[in-house]
């Protein structure tokens, strides 16, 4: 059982816009600790694709974006393409873990 | 350009003592809040954060885990290591190394990861 609850799967044809939600609470998103998101294709390492809420690192296309309100969070994925088919991982701090602590994951499928 | 590549046995037996290796280039742990982390992920499960040490060796461990874990590192080898103890098959994934940079709370860059297999 995560700490961070996300969808276990999200889909979209292609050009589509899809959003992944990520839920924590008063002891990690919700007392201010910024949500981060990762990419991970089967057998890779993840690679971070949003850090602090809503910055990208050079490369990621801006068709990425991630916002955070209240205990949640979000990513959205505008213009699907074929290639974002992966698995999607949120990842905050957690002060009563005093640890960093994920989501269980979001399959996305591009139909 | 940073890397980071993890070692370590394939295999382990229920029981055994299980010591990974993270060895990274292009950064300095000893640099001013740096950190290395590890990371693991049982076959087709999330990720799951077990240990981090920082710059000045301030250690911090899963709570879950705490009582089975050592982590260390050598700056002059460029190494982090990863202890674990009385291992389980439940242990089995695939575990990464991953730098922490001054002031981030996300992992920047990961290892490749090494997949190890608890089992008699």
């Amino acid at each position: 059982q995560s700490v961070l609850t996300q969808p276990p799967s999200v889909s979209g044809a292609p050009g589509q816009r899809v959003t992944i939600s990520c839920t924590g609470s008063s002891s990690n998103i919700g007392t201010g600790y910024d949500v981060h998101w990762y990419q991970q294709f089967p057998g890779t390492a993840p690679k971070l694709l949003i850090y602090g809420n809503s910055n990208r690192p050079s490369g990621v296309p801006d068709r990425f974006s991630g916002s955070k309100s209240g205990t949640a969070a979000s990513l959205a994925i505008t213009g699907l393409q074929a290639e974002d088919e992966a698995d999607y991982y949120c990842q905050s701090y957690d002060s009563s873990l005093s640890g960093w602590v994920f989501g269980g994951g979001t399959k996305l499928t591009v139909l | 350009q940073i890397t980071l590549k993890e070692s370590g046995p394939t295999l382990v037996k229920p029981t055994q003592t299980l010591t990974l290796t993270c060895t990274f280039s292009g950064f300095s742990i000893s640099t001013n809040g740096v950190a290395v982390g590890w990371i693991r992920q049982p076959p087709g499960k999330a990720l799951e954060w077990l240990a981090l040490i920082y710059w000045d060796d301030d250690k911090l461990y899963s709570p879950s885990l705490k009582n089975r874990l050592t982590i260390t590192k050598d700056t002059s080898k460029n190494q982090v290591v990863l202890t674990m103890t009385n291992t389980d098959p439940v242990d089995a994934a695939t575990y990464y190394c991953a730098q922490k940079r001054h002031g981030a709370q996300y992992f920047d860059y990961w290892g490749q990861g090494t997949l190890v297999t608890v089992s008699s």
